[in-house]
């Protein structure tokens, strides 16, 4: 059984439309992250989130995203008004702890299509 | 500047052939955190190793090897004996002082029967 289960695998939406990736951790983890991949690209950081705050966000993750961990256990991306060039593969990632003693574990992934 | 060069965009081997994947990086830190993943087609990210600044002694785990050496900020990944079930793009990533990872351009390995 996966440690990272992300939900939907693939999703395919409108323009403009707001959608919400879903990330569910199976074990206590304490550090949150969203990478994404457009399609034959290099995997880009998106956002790290600890202690119920983003800790670090790059460029990308502009006003249009947002995250949060509502219930203590789901961890959602958000984007409010997708555009063509969100298509990407999606990961969550999680770690327990510093990463000196905790790797880094991906999720499979959603697949937005922005159409 | 911190950054991962994966130079090789795509290697094409024969099975049984032994093949290196060359990964350079650039960072300022004095510790670091470097990684190797491999990408097959189904599009998951698996984690293959995790090497810190500070430890240099290469690693062999099975038919996978990697070479970290300081000196030349490398951290190259040989595969021995290539299948066909290595074929896959594999991404080398640097973490430094911060959470994120920063990853190269990926190398697509094909390995033909």
């Amino acid at each position: 059984e996966p440690e990272v289960t992300q939900t939907p695998s693939h999703q395919v939406t409108q323009m403009g439309q707001e959608v919400i990736l879903r990330c569910v951790p199976i074990s206590n983890h304490l550090y949150f992250y969203w990478y994404r991949q457009i399609l034959g690209q290099k995997v880009e950081f998106l956002v790290s989130f600890y202690n119920n705050e983003i800790s670090e966000k790059s460029e990308i993750f502009d006003d249009q995203f947002s995250v949060e961990r509502p219930d203590g256990s789901n961890f959602t991306l958000k984007i409010r008004s997708t555009k063509l060039e969100d298509s990407a593969m999606y990961f969550c990632v999680v770690t327990g702890g510093p990463v000196r003693r905790y790797g880094y574990t991906f999720g499979s992934g959603t697949r937005l299509t922005v159409v | 500047a911190q950054k991962v060069t994966q130079a090789q965009t795509e290697i094409s081997v024969v099975e049984k052939e032994d093949v290196t994947l060359d990964c350079v990086y650039e960072t300022r830190d004095t510790t670091y955190y470097l990684f190797w993943y491999k990408q097959p087609p189904s599009g998951e990210l698996v984690f293959l190793i995790r090497r810190n600044s500070f430890d240099e002694q290469n690693e062999i785990s099975g038919r996978y090897s990697w070479n970290f050496q300081k000196s030349t900020s490398s951290f190259n990944f040989t595969i021995t004996a290539s299948q066909v079930v290595d074929s896959a793009v594999y991404f080398c990533a640097l973490r430094r002082n911060t959470d994120k990872l920063i990853f190269g351009t990926g190398t697509r390995l094909q390995v033909f029967p």
